[in-house]
């Protein structure tokens, strides 16, 4: 699977949006864009993905750049729950493997 | 719908000793995954089972080792402890072979080896 780069950290406050970036220069065609996060004292939770076309659904929304080389997470309005460790993973498919590859993440704080 | 769970929630043990964790799986998921996190760090694939079967090993020695039940239940073993494995240990199911779909994550079990 190829390798994604987030920042380390990021800082948002409650009520405002907070768009997480990614970089995945060497995404390839059939590799998916996958966005878990991990709350504090818990294990990683599914939060969206998608191929090309930009995806919403109702934790969040993907936009995916058009070379398909960077993307952003957005959560519309952040709230203290959303202080979590948020993690942009590629997963190829079509094989009978879907392991994922975490990265370090980012780790995002949420100020009231 | 019942989530994954996972048991013991913490567990210290003694370097050279053994241990076995356990996972059940979501309702209707046929597929488990184990992930090792070490403190600061992202989750990292030990092995993935599919209806009692391995299907894929990430870069782990042989001394871990894992079984799937025909309920699609799972355990994790580890012979020899080091300290190093010292960790969060997760299971994650999912209803495609292979976790090509969401996987659904436990909430770990804590592993320290003194």
């Amino acid at each position: 699977d190829a390798k994604t780069t987030q920042p380390n950290s990021m800082e948002s406050n409650e009520e405002e949006p907070v768009h997480l970036p990614c970089n995945h220069s060497t995404i390839s065609g059939t590799d998916y864009i996958h966005w878990y996060r991990q709350l504090p004292s818990q294990g990683p939770e599914y939060v969206i993905h998608g191929l090309t076309s930009n995806v919403n659904n109702r934790m969040a929304s993907l936009a995916i750049a058009e070379d398909r080389k960077s993307s952003t997470l957005i959560l519309h309005r952040a709230t203290l729950r959303d202080a979590a460790v948020y993690y942009c993973i590629l997963r190829q498919y079509g094989g009978s493997q879907g392991n994922l590859i975490f990265g370090k993440g980012t780790k995002l704080s949420v100020k009231p | 719908e019942t989530g994954v769970t996972q048991s013991p929630t913490h567990l210290i043990k003694t370097r050279g000793q053994q241990v076995t964790l356990r996972c059940s799986s979501q309702s209707g998921h046929n597929t488990v995954s184990w992930y090792q996190q070490a403190l600061g760090q992202g989750p990292q694939f030990i092995f993935q089972y599919y209806r009692e079967e391995e299907n894929g090993r990430g870069n782990f020695p042989p001394r871990f080792s894992g079984l799937q039940f025909p309920n699609y239940s799972s355990e994790l073993n580890v012979n020899a402890l080091e300290l190093d494995d010292s960790a969060l240990y997760l299971c994650a199911s999912s209803g495609l072979r292979g976790g090509r779909d969401e996987q659904y994550f436990g909430p770990g079990t804590r592993l320290t080896v003194t």
